[in-house]
Formats: structure tokens, C-alpha cells, sequence
């Protein structure tokens, strides 16, 4: 159990337009999903935590009018960044985790590629 | 502030031989730890835990060990196999409100046939 899928795993998009990623829990349901962003060779960087049908919360400097987060069901997180630039760019992963337990469940990615 | 550290980016260990990374944390709210292996352009995958009331857990080939009064946790994998060769990422948690982690840099552990 505890399968997270991710889709798509790679877009390329023009400067400018807007790219929903979706993240699911297949086998479980999700109390909880984060939205992680990875630079290469570096660490996961935490973007945001989503509960179900209640607003996300941002880390600091994430900016969350570019960084839009949907949690509509316990099995669905989506991620939409609004406005793609270059700079957005990046290797997108979210997980889950189930009730009172501190494990996450990760997806495995999408790589963006914004032209 | 940099709350959980790998000081080593790699690792390389022969096959057959004990693979031991290590992580070190600041905070000590922390009361749980976690290990992930990562491969290039995957999500990382969960390898074991550990609560801040134990000082090991085993689970297979997997070891993690913590000293909360030093702060700092590590993973033994024995035998190392070359499947094993990934990113190894260690977390920290408080076990409470949103559980959010935090990672460390990742360790880059090469396994040598």
C-alpha cells in the first residue's frame, strides 16, 4: 500500500501559460499532501501543505498567487503554476501522508521544463 | 539555519560491506526520523523510521540508529548490494500539527561490485 501517483511526469511549456500537475493517493486516503520542489543536486525544498477542503499553507518566500494548490479530496492534491517562467523550471514532487503518522508517501515527480 | 546536515555528499562502499551515512540535526523538537532513497528523476522512497523513544530500529538489511544527545541518527545497510546505489535523504519531524519534514541535503552512496 501508500502509492502516490503524479501526472504528467514531464511538460514543456511556453513562457507565460499555466501547467496543472496532479498528485493522488491510490491506495489510501490522505489526511495530508505536500508540494516539494527540487533544484539539481540539492535537497527537496517543502512549497506548501494542503489539508482536504481547506486552504494551503505556504512556506516562507513560496509565493502563493503563483503557486496555486487545490485540495478537493482526500485522494487528490493539484499544483498549478500560473504564469510559467524559465526560473519556474524545476523538478515538482508531492506526497501524502495518512492520519497520524508522520511518514510521507511521495509521488515520483514531474520534471517542468517552461520554455 | 540549515536544521538537519549530511556532511558527507558520497559515499562509496564495496559491495558485500556495511554502508553506514549519517545525519545530524540542530533541532531538538525533533522527535522522529526518517530515511528516503532517492534515484534521478524519481520521487524519494521511504526506507525506515525511527521515534525519538528508541534508540534503533531494524527492519531487513536496514539499520537506523539515534543518539538524541549527540542529535545525530545514522543508516547502516548491510550487505550492501548495488541496487542500493541512490541518494539516501535523511528527515526530522515534530510529531505533531502538520508533520512537515525536514531533509537534508542527501548523501550520493555508490555501491562497487
Amino acid at each position: 500500500g501508500a502509492v502516490v501517483s503524479q501526472h504528467p511526469s514531464r511538460v514543456i511549456c511556453k513562457s507565460g501559460t499555466s501547467v496543472k500537475i496532479e498528485c493522488r493517493s491510490l491506495d489510501f486516503q490522505a489526511t495530508t499532501m505536500f508540494w516539494y520542489r527540487q533544484f539539481p543536486k540539492q535537497s527537496l525544498m517543502l512549497m506548501a501543505t494542503s489539508n482536504e477542503g481547506s486552504k494551503a499553507t505556504y512556506e516562507q518566500g513560496v509565493e502563493k498567487d503563483k503557486f496555486l494548490i487545490n485540495h478537493a479530496s482526500l485522494t487528490l492534491s493539484t499544483l498549478t503554476v500560473t504564469s510559467a517562467h524559465p526560473e519556474d523550471s524545476s523538478f515538482y514532487i508531492c506526497s501524502a501522508k495518512r492520519g497520524g503518522s508522520p511518514e510521507q508517501f511521495f509521488g515520483p515527480g514531474t520534471r517542468l521544463t517552461v520554455l | 539555519d540549515q536544521q538537519v546536515k549530511q556532511n558527507s555528499p558520497s559515499l562509496s562502499v564495496q559491495e558485500g560491506r556495511i554502508s553506514i551515512l549519517n545525519c545530524d540535526y540542530t533541532n531538538s523538537m525533533f522527535d522522529y526520523f526518517l530515511w528516503y532513497k532517492k534515484y534521478p528523476a524519481e520521487g524519494p522512497t521511504f526506507l525506515i523510521s525511527i521515534s525519538s523513544i528508541k534508540d534503533k530500529n531494524e527492519d531487513g538489511r536496514f539499520t537506523v540508529f539515534l543518539n538524541k544527545s549527540a542529535k545525530h541518527l545514522s543508516l547502516h545497510i548491510v550487505p550492501s548490494q548495488p541496487g542500493d546505489s541512490a541518494v539516501y535523504f535523511c528527515a526530522a519531524s515534530v510529531n505533531q500539527g502538520a508533520q512537515k519534514l525536514v531533509f537534508g541535503q542527501g548523501t550520493r552512496l555508490t555501491i562497487n561490485p
